[in-house]
């Protein structure tokens, strides 16, 4: 079964662009999460969804946003890029049915952003 | 706010030299505890899962257990290719999503 898959893998832009992510999660995995990892702050919670829905979002301005397709794959954007979200994008498919359920995330390899 | 605390921040092994590393985590209800492994520029590959406290799981030369506080990886007379960034993430009770550690870096010289 193919892993989890993120497009591009390196992207480079300047303060106040926007910058549009892609994932595409196992086949059958219906949840997808991201993350943002830095080396300070390590990985943070930036929003699940499942189902084309957003079931849950961590504590990020809203510059950031996402959306799920029918197919489960999911965009992120991120508009007006500030130097400090220079970060590792990564995204994690599970099949977790319901929120709170203990399904294993599966990671992706990430996607390299660096804001000039 | 609940956390999850890892250490040591880094681990510098001989090669065959034995250690654990730590994952502590505030004790508010955990519905699951997850190892990974992340190598430089990569995504964290997944390692184990523990539910429930005395809970052990075994993969070549790393073991990981769980108690009611904290958990622990072992890792077995290890490789230089052992070497990578352990991260630990915490499920708590609630609708929280994943809650991670900062890793802990460990290399194996030989």
């Amino acid at each position: 079964k193919a892993g989890v898959t993120q497009t591009p893998r390196y992207l480079i832009k300047t303060r106040g662009q926007q910058v549009t992510l892609s994932c595409s999660p196992i086949s059958g995995h219906r949840s997808v999460s991201w993350y943002q990892q830095t080396p300070g702050q390590g990985l943070q919670f930036l929003f699940e969804y499942f189902s084309e829905t957003q079931r849950n979002k961590g504590n990020f301005p809203g510059r950031f946003s996402g959306r799920q397709f029918s197919n489960s794959r999911s965009e992120m954007n991120v508009s007006t890029l500030e130097l400090g979200d220079s970060a590792l994008y990564l995204c994690a498919s599970s099949t977790r049915p319901r929120q709170g359920a203990t399904d294993t995330q599966y990671f992706g390899p990430g996607t390299r952003l660096t804001v000039l | 706010e609940d956390q999850v605390t890892q250490s040591p921040e880094a681990l510098r092994l001989q090669e065959g030299e034995s250690s654990s590393l730590n994952c502590s985590y505030t004790v508010s209800g955990l519905r699951g505890l997850f190892w990974y492994r992340q190598d430089p520029g990569k995504g964290p590959e997944f390692l184990f899962t523990l539910y429930s406290a005395g809970e052990e799981k075994e993969k070549e030369r790393l073991k990981a257990t769980l108690t009611k506080k904290e958990s622990f990886l072992h890792i077995t007379a290890p490789k230089p290719e052992d070497s990578a960034t352990y991260l630990c993430a915490v499920l708590f009770s609630g609708n929280t999503p994943l809650v991670f550690g900062k890793g802990t870096r460990l290399s194996v010289i030989a």
